[in-house]
């Protein structure tokens, strides 16, 4: 019973393509994150979502559009895709603390995702 | 940019023995730090975390040493296991981030039997 699900976990497109990733969580939390581990390993966020309402939103291009419908789901659409979009996207929850700025994330598998 | 820093790309032990592992940080506003553990095609998984109110925090064979002063944390594995095989992040978060985590680049370690 997976607790973070992402889909698809594979995905190879050619460049200019639109493409999305799916995420979804049963754990009943109301935060939702989605991060990219690029070619230099790094795992940095792109967006989260608290109760379907946007509440980080990093410097990404106007091409990736994240959608949250409820707050067990949160999708990632990207248009146009380039070259320098390959890598690895994780999906994660966490329940929300505030202002506190803590938390434990639980990652999805990751959706690897190579542009040609 | 980097902000929290894994120096080491990978380290080797043996079973039985200690690993530790470091982490060195820059930025001063971080008041939170987590490890997560990642095996290949698998996200990374929440292992231990520290506030910056304490210097240590212990959970059976892991413990996490923060020095404030010197901007580093280190985790600690005793005994190490074949199973403990795995990339290690150090994540850091401020205050008031929105649970905005920090990662370092990972530290793959390898416990040999």
């Amino acid at each position: 019973d997976t607790a973070v699900s992402q889909t698809p976990k594979y995905l190879v497109t050619q460049m200019g393509n639109d493409k999305s990733i799916k995420c979804e969580q049963n754990l009943g939390h109301d935060t939702m994150y989605w991060y990219k581990q690029d070619s230099k390993k790094f795992l940095k966020i792109m967006f989260s979502y608290n109760n379907k309402e946007l509440i980080i939103n990093e410097t990404v291009p106007n091409r990736f559009s994240p959608k949250s419908p409820d707050k067990a789901h949160l999708n990632l659409h990207i248009n146009s895709l380039e070259l320098g979009d390959s890598a690895v996207y994780f999906c994660a929850s966490s329940h929300y603390a505030g202002a506190r700025g803590t938390g434990e994330l639980f990652f999805g598998e990751g959706s690897r995702l190579t542009v040609l | 940019d980097q902000q929290v820093k894994q120096n080491s790309p990978s380290l080797s032990v043996q079973e039985g023995r200690i690993s530790i592992l470091n982490c060195d940080y820059t930025n001063s506003m971080f008041d939170y730090f987590l490890w997560y553990k990642k095996y290949p095609a698998e996200g990374p998984t929440f292992l231990i975390s520290i506030s910056s109110i304490k210097d240590k925090n212990e959970d059976g064979r892991f413990t996490v040493f923060l020095n404030k002063s010197a901007k580093h944390l280190s985790l600690h594995i005793v005994p190490s296991q074949p199973g403990d095989s795995a990339v290690y992040f150090c994540a850091a978060s401020a205050r008031g981030s929105n649970y905005k985590l920090t990662f370092g680049k990972g530290t793959l370690l390898t416990v040999n039997p």
